[in-house]
């Protein structure tokens, strides 16, 4: 029954590693969308995209880009990892009709 | 983009029924009102969402005020396992006209703690 999977639930990178990302759900939804959750922040949209191939930067791009080749999956890239982008990433995914689905998020700490 | 409001926290007794309050007075009339939750460690997970009228599901019933200003979630018999947080929010209207992209506002939201 699950729905959007996030590929990995605990990552350690090395500071300055290029780290991916990856998402995949499995309902066909034309929108995705990539957020971080830190401690009394809450979530906070990185990037998003609504069709494959097109993306829009959300509240906190810098530091991150993203791709999406195909419609099922959607991948957060950190070009060169920072302390600072230790924290947990969300994906969910949705279209007009039905709410957001989210996978069960992947905890990056970058050391 | 209209904003919410909630209390930080509640606590609630297991059984009794659970009220959980929700500003919203800058909300348009095309926005709908999303309540999301999130357990400790996991993705948010969907509860509900409405425009006007009562809605009610398996999970919740959200009621929303005549004026549209404020909400209320209502989970009937609050279990241990309802202890999250628990998020209110306004849907976003979409950023292009082409394609329906739609984004959610995620604030602090709302920490119930369901007590034995």
């Amino acid at each position: 029954d699950v729905k959007v999977t996030q590929s990995s639930r605990y990552l350690v990178k090395r500071t300055g590693e290029k780290v991916f990302l990856e998402c995949v759900q499995d309902m066909d939804h034309e929108n995705m969308f990539w957020y971080r959750q830190d401690p009394g922040l809450g979530l906070r949209l990185i990037y998003f995209s609504y069709d494959v191939k097109m993306k829009e930067k959300g509240d906190i791009p810098e530091g991150y880009s993203v791709s999406r080749e195909k419609k099922e999956r959607f991948s957060l890239i950190l070009e060169s990892a920072s302390t600072n982008q230790t924290s947990m990433y969300l994906c969910a995914s949705s279209d007009p009709t039905s709410g957001y689905t989210f996978g069960s998020g992947t905890r990056l700490t970058v050391v | 983009d209209a904003k919410t409001t909630q209390p930080p926290s509640m606590d609630c007794a297991e059984g009794r029924a659970a009220n959980l309050p929700c500003n919203h007075s800058t909300i348009s009339g095309n926005e709908y009102v999303y309540w999301y939750r999130q357990i400790h460690s996991q993705g948010p997970q969907y509860i509900i969402h409405g425009l006007k009228n009562n809605e009610t599901n398996e999970m919740a019933s959200l009621i929303i005020t005549e004026d549209r200003k404020s909400s209320t979630l209502i989970l009937p018999h609050a279990t241990l396992r309802d202890t999250a947080v628990y998020y209110c929010i306004v849907r976003v209207a979409p950023l292009i006209t082409q394609g329906g992209s739609e984004k959610l506002v995620f604030g602090k939201g709302m920490k119930l703690t369901v007590n034995p």
